[in-house]
């Protein structure tokens, strides 16, 4: 079974310096989805960034931007120019492709790690 | 924007009620999913729902049931309320574009605390 491990119970950063955020999986899979999600204080959980994992590129989304190394099982999440509504919890989550699978198959399940708070400190 | 709206943010029941947590989306998404997270453990799958009327157990469904007898809604139930099942609740939707290229985002509601006394 496939499992995600964030390491970093808490991280803290300076307003406006870079953050990176590790996490680690486990899988026999070759094709998969990896996803970082944010969750603000008291605030719905929203998408942050998306790695398919036969793609080499890096993904990037503004100042997000991520660190997938498929050999390694390392999915990092950095940080550019922290800002104060970049505090949140922060969670790793694993999906295996659906590509020759039914749907009825388990491996539609998000695998979730259990989470990063970062603090941004002003 | 996806919009997922869960019943009630907080809710306070006692040992032996049964519960009801409902979740609604706006999407038109096949898929909904019911979490609990509790600090240390992450999102853990209760149960989840590809279709109406059709639902798969998740990791941790023993205590919990759901109802989905309309698109748009996706319901938990705690057949017998207990203290260990104090928690945040969050509902998730999806769609499935194809299954051979599939890669949905989970759009989530605002979760709904609930505290078993």
């Amino acid at each position: 079974a496939q499992t995600v491990t964030q390491s970093q119970p808490e991280m803290s950063v300076q307003e406006a310096e870079t953050v990176t955020l590790s996490c680690t999986y486990d899988t026999s899979e070759s094709d998969y989805y990896l996803f970082w999600y944010k969750q603000p204080p008291s605030r719905q959980m929203i998408l942050v960034i998306r790695q398919e994992a036969y793609k080499q590129q890096n993904a990037t989304e503004n100042r997000f931007s991520v660190n997938f190394q498929k050999a390694a099982k390392s999915f990092s999440l950095k940080i550019s120019d922290s800002q104060l509504g970049d505090a949140a919890m922060y969670f790793c989550a694993y999906r295996s492709s659906v590509r020759a699978l039914v749907w009825l198959n388990s491996n539609y399940q998000l695998i979730w790690g259990a989470g990063t708070k970062l603090i941004i400190k002003p | 924007d996806v919009k997922v709206t869960q019943s009630s943010r907080y809710l306070v029941k006692r040992t032996g009620e049964k519960v009801f947590l409902e979740c609604v989306q706006d999407m038109d998404h096949e898929n909904m999913f019911w979490y609990r997270q509790d600090p240390g453990l992450g999102l853990r799958l209760i149960y989840f729902s590809y279709d109406v009327k059709m639902k798969e157990k998740g990791d941790i469904p023993e205590g919990y049931s759901v109802s989905r007898e309309k698109k748009e809604r996706f319901s938990l139930i705690l057949e017998s309320a207990s203290t260990n099942q104090t928690s945040m609740y969050l509902c998730a939707s999806g769609a499935t574009h194809n299954i051979a290229q599939s890669t949905d985002t989970q759009y989530f509601g605002p979760g709904t605390r609930l505290t078993v006394l």
